[in-house]
């Protein structure tokens, strides 16, 4: 089945640090989300990507659906230590009702004050 | 905004009672979902439901049923809990870009 790789498990940066996360697939998605969970909380969705090119921002964040549909990043600029949780990307290929999200299994970042 | 809520926060039950974690969203959304998530494993799906009275099993139905009544509400169901269902469990409901927000999630212990 599909599968998506979020690596490394865990990142360490210092405040006011960028940090860029990728997330690769197998096959081929038509959108890409990534969320971003804090512990002992549900995801919240952060950025949203439905076409291949796309660049979009949220803030500090800014994500990219890959050319290849097969790679996403996000970019969090000048981190502070809130921007600490699991981040997770999540793909989708086919659309409709019964279509399912294939999801990493996340980046736990730190940030140092 | 789209608001997903969950009926408890945190719920412990004892080996063998019947669970019920409740699902509600406030958008009118066909598509809704039920998901547990465990360190190392992520998030693993359970069920969904695209219509009323629709369901479809996920990757790890065994164990769970489910109950969609009324759009707004998607019931999970533990026929008899075990100690290995002691999870996070997270609702989720989907747009019509197939974008999909979470619940506030339920912290199950079975004892």
């Amino acid at each position: 089945g599909q599968q998506l790789n979020q690596s490394p498990q865990s990142m360490f940066i210092q405040e006011g640090e960028d940090v860029s996360m990728n997330c690769t697939s197998s096959s081929i998605f038509n959108t890409w989300l990534w969320y971003k969970q804090d512990p002992g909380e549900g995801p919240v969705l952060l950025i949203a990507l439905y076409k291949a090119g796309e660049l979009t921002s949220n803030g500090r964040l800014t994500a990219q659906f890959g050319i290849t549909r097969k790679d996403s990043f996000l970019n969090i600029s000048a981190s502070i230590p809130s921007d600490v949780g699991i981040y997770f990307c999540a793909g989708q290929y086919i659309a409709g009702a019964n279509s399912k999200l294939t999801f990493g299994k996340g980046i736990t970042l730190s940030v140092r004050p | 905004d789209v608001k997903v809520t969950q009926s408890s926060r945190y719920l412990v039950k004892r080996t063998g009672e019947k669970v019920f974690l409740e699902c509600v969203q406030d958008m009118d959304h066909e598509n809704m979902f039920w998901y547990r998530q465990d360190p190392g494993l992520g998030l693993r799906l359970i069920y969904f439901s695209y219509d009323v009275k629709m369901k479809e099993k996920g990757d790890i139905p065994e164990g769970y049923s489910v109950s969609r009544e009324k759009k707004e509400r998607f019931s999970l169901i533990l026929e008899s809990a075990s100690t290995n269902q002691t999870s996070m469990y997270l609702c989720a409901t989907r747009t019509s870009s197939d974008t999909q927000y979470f619940g506030p999630g339920t912290r199950l212990t079975v004892l």
